[in-house]
């Protein structure tokens, strides 16, 4: 197994744009997340999904966010109307279903800069 | 609510041991962990305590948990150059599915 892969790694857009990353965690996980890390800070929880069903939104993701994972395996962020503030590494995890403590391992992070 | 403070750097002589030490407020945690984050790169696992352990030890990591002051350490003996990072500290939710993640404590190494 070849843990958590996301894409890109890198992407620069202009300010306004739409953007998609995209996630596919470790195959036998039924659990996804998406964290959004700052520098100098700690990854925050943006969204979890269980198999296809997205079942906990932070009042961190506006409306200009949405993450879908349609068939229960891979999943998107999608960031319409980009900011400036948008700018940070946005990190994938993926975990088993309870019993391992929940834990979750994380992907290498697409970083995002809004120009 | 739910929060996970830790203090923001650490510098060490190669071949001394390092502490890191993090304070969380959930007490109903039921697991905490502890990440590793290289620069540029994602946060690796290093290990995880059940909230009803007080220690762990895994190689040259060793976890202490006091619970009833909800503080949690992680000593890296025989510290080495390639352990500088940033190293956070984590607690798990009551409902289970969010991890709480302290801001990290970054770690030098001197040679």
């Amino acid at each position: 197994d070849t843990g958590v892969s996301q894409d890109p790694r890198h992407k620069i857009t202009k300010r306004g744009q739409n953007v998609t990353f995209r996630c596919d965690p470790i195959s036998e996980h039924n659990r996804l997340y998406w964290y959004r890390q700052t520098l100098g800070q700690g990854p925050e929880f943006l969204t979890y999904f269980q198999n296809e069903a997205q079942l906990e939104k932070s009042r961190l993701l506006s409306d200009r966010f949405s993450a879908e994972r349609p068939k229960g395996s891979f999943s998107t962020l999608e960031i319409q109307r980009t900011e400036q503030g948008d700018s940070a590494m946005y990190l994938c995890a993926s975990s088993e279903p309870q019993g391992s403590g929940n834990t979750i391992y994380f992907g290498e992070g697409s970083w995002l800069t809004v120009v | 609510g739910e929060d996970v403070e830790q203090s923001l750097f650490l510098s060490v002589r190669e071949g001394d041991s390092s502490v890191i030490n993090c304070t969380y407020t959930d007490s109903s945690s039921t697991y905490l962990y502890w990440y590793k984050q290289e620069p540029g790169a994602g946060l690796q696992l290093l290990t995880y305590i059940f909230s009803n352990m007080d220690m762990k030890q895994d190689q040259r990591l060793t976890v202490l948990l006091n619970k009833k002051d909800k503080h949690l350490s992680l000593r890296i003996a025989d510290t080495q150059t390639g352990d500088s990072a940033i190293y956070f500290c984590a607690e798990i939710n009551t409902g289970g599915f969010k991890t709480i993640f302290g801001a990290g404590t970054r770690l030098f190494v001197k040679a």
